[in-house]
């Protein structure tokens, strides 16, 4: 696609319940990155792919929170019993390579989700 | 204490302004981004940099590696400037972005 895509945009859950954030990146990116926004913080990093690897996860915040991604393209957060302290934005963002040193970096719009 | 810092936090200016929103951090870099997040969300890259400066329209990025500070300008500010901006570096992991929390800009008519 013309940009990195992540469904839904919204989501409502209930606490306890598990979510499932889709991301699309720009196709031919290798490198895929999840981020989460808190109201009032930075962005901050829970998980990078390279490929369908993903050599750091090290942002994960719990066990409850896992990623994959699937034939170097899509790639799922998944969110298990979900809680109230993961009301947040989550955002995927994509690159032609994992050096960002050179290389930018394209974002999606995000999905907010809100556990009540 | 974050290691990047923004400021000022929040800034309101009248249409026609020069705008300067600052970043300074504290580890080493290879690079340094700057970003624009409008309202709903989206973010778009607006500058990569890892010394001297770029312009791209009304809008200027430096950096001075030795002092660990970048600044981002806007010359001739307009309402659809209005966004918060956020500044993030690329450290000691080529992939890993560390973010600012962000200046949020409002440009009055």
């Amino acid at each position: 696609g013309a940009g990195v895509s992540q469904s839904p945009s919204n989501k409502v859950t209930e606490k306890g319940k598990d979510v499932e954030l889709r991301c699309d990146p720009i196709s031919g990116h290798t490198a895929l990155y999840w981020y989460r926004q808190s109201l009032g913080q930075g962005l901050e990093f829970l998980i990078y792919f390279q490929g369908n690897s993903a050599p750091d996860k090290s942002g994960l915040p719990s066990d409850r929170f896992s990623a994959e991604r699937t034939g170097g393209s899509v790639s799922t957060l998944t969110i298990q019993r979900t809680q109230q302290e993961d009301s947040a934005v989550y955002l995927c963002a994509s690159s032609a390579t994992g050096v960002l040193m050179n290389t930018e970096a394209f974002f999606g719009q995000g999905t907010r989700l809100t556990v009540v | 204490k974050n290691e990047v810092e923004q400021s000022p936090q929040n800034l309101t200016a009248q249409e026609g302004e020069f705008i300067t929103i600052n970043c300074s951090y504290s580890v080493g870099i290879s690079a340094l981004h700057w970003l624009q997040q409008h309202p709903g969300g989206g973010i778009v890259s607006l500058f990569m940099l890892s010394s001297g400066k770029k312009k791209h329209g009304r809008l200027i990025a430096t950096i001075n590696i030795q002092e660990k500070h970048s600044s981002l300008h806007i010359t001739a500010s307009h309402p659809r400037d209005s966004a918060v901006y956020i500044c993030a570096v690329c450290g000691g992991s080529n992939y890993k972005l560390t973010f600012g929390k962000g200046t949020l800009l409002t440009v009055n008519p």
